[in-house]
C-alpha cells in the first residue's frame, strides 16, 4: 500500500526554521517526481514546490522562492522541505504528494502536517 | 501565471445533477484533474485526464474540458459528495490549483 506520512511540523516564531520530511513506502519513490502542496486554514490549495526523481530539476511557487528548499533522499525513500525565515503568512497544513508525470496530477497525498508561524 | 477561476460554490438536491466549472484561458488544450476533500481530511484524486476515473471513484463523477472552461459532474448527488472541489493543470512547470468550490447538498 502507498504511503506518504509527514512530520515536523509545529510552532515557529516568525523569521524561524523548520524543516519538514516525509515517508514514503509501498512504492519505487525514487521513480516518482514529488511535491509539498499547502494550505492555509479556511484556504484552497496551494502548491509549494516540485522535485524530479533525482533531485536535478526543483522549481518553487514565486512566494517561496530563496525562503524555501525541496530535497530528497532516495536511500531512505525520504522527501523534505527545509523552510527558513517563516512568516505568517506560510502557516497551513503541508501535504507531501506523488506526482505522475504522465499528465502531471497528484495521485497520493499525504495526511499533512501543520506549520504554525507566530510569535 | 496561469489563472484557474472556480465558483466560490455550488448547491444541488439530493438526487440532481451537480455541475463544477473550471476557467483557465484555452483550457481545453491542456489536462484538467478534479480533487474532492473533505473537512479534516487530505484531498483524493476524483478525475484525471479531463475524464478518466480512479479505481474506486464512482461512475456518478464524471468530467469534460473545452474551451476555456472544464466541468465536473456528479450525477444522483448524495449527501456524502459534500466537499470541496478543486481542478488542477500542470504549467510552466508548476502544479496550478483552482480555487475550490464548495459543494452543498441541500
Amino acid at each position: 500500500e502507498v504511503q506518504l506520512v509527514e512530520s515536523g511540523g509545529g510552532l515557529v516564531q516568525p523569521g524561524g526554521s523548520l524543516r519538514l520530511s516525509c515517508a514514503a513506502s509501498g512504492f519505487t519513490f525514487s521513480s516518482y517526481w514529488m511535491s509539498w502542496v499547502r494550505q492555509a486554514p479556511g484556504k484552497g490549495l496551494e502548491w509549494v514546490a516540485n522535485i524530479k526523481q533525482d533531485g536535478s530539476e526543483k522549481y518553487y511557487v514565486d512566494s517561496v522562492k530563496g525562503r524555501f528548499t525541496i530535497s530528497r533522499d532516495n536511500a531512505k525513500n525520504s522527501l523534505y522541505l527545509q523552510m527558513n525565515s517563516l512568516r505568517a503568512e506560510d502557516t497551513a497544513v503541508y501535504y507531501c504528494a506523488r506526482l505522475l508525470v504522465r499528465g502531471w496530477y497528484v495521485d497520493r497525498w499525504g495526511q499533512g502536517t501543520l506549520v504554525t508561524v507566530s510569535s | 501565471s496561469y489563472v484557474l477561476t472556480q465558483p466560490p460554490s455550488v448547491s444541488v438536491a439530493p438526487g440532481k445533477t451537480a455541475r463544477i466549472t473550471c476557467g483557465g484561458n484555452n483550457i481545453g488544450s491542456k489536462s484538467v484533474h478534479w480533487y474532492q476533500q473533505k473537512p479534516g481530511q487530505a484531498p483524493v484524486l476524483v478525475i484525471y485526464y479531463d475524464s478518466d476515473r480512479p479505481s474506486g471513484i464512482p461512475e456518478r463523477f464524471s468530467g469534460s474540458n473545452s474551451g476555456n472552461t472544464a466541468t465536473l459532474t456528479i450525477s444522483r448527488v448524495e449527501a456524502g459528495d459534500e466537499a470541496d472541489y478543486y481542478c488542477q493543470v500542470w504549467d510552466s512547470s508548476s502544479v496550478v490549483f483552482g480555487g475550490g468550490t464548495k459543494l452543498t447538498v441541500l
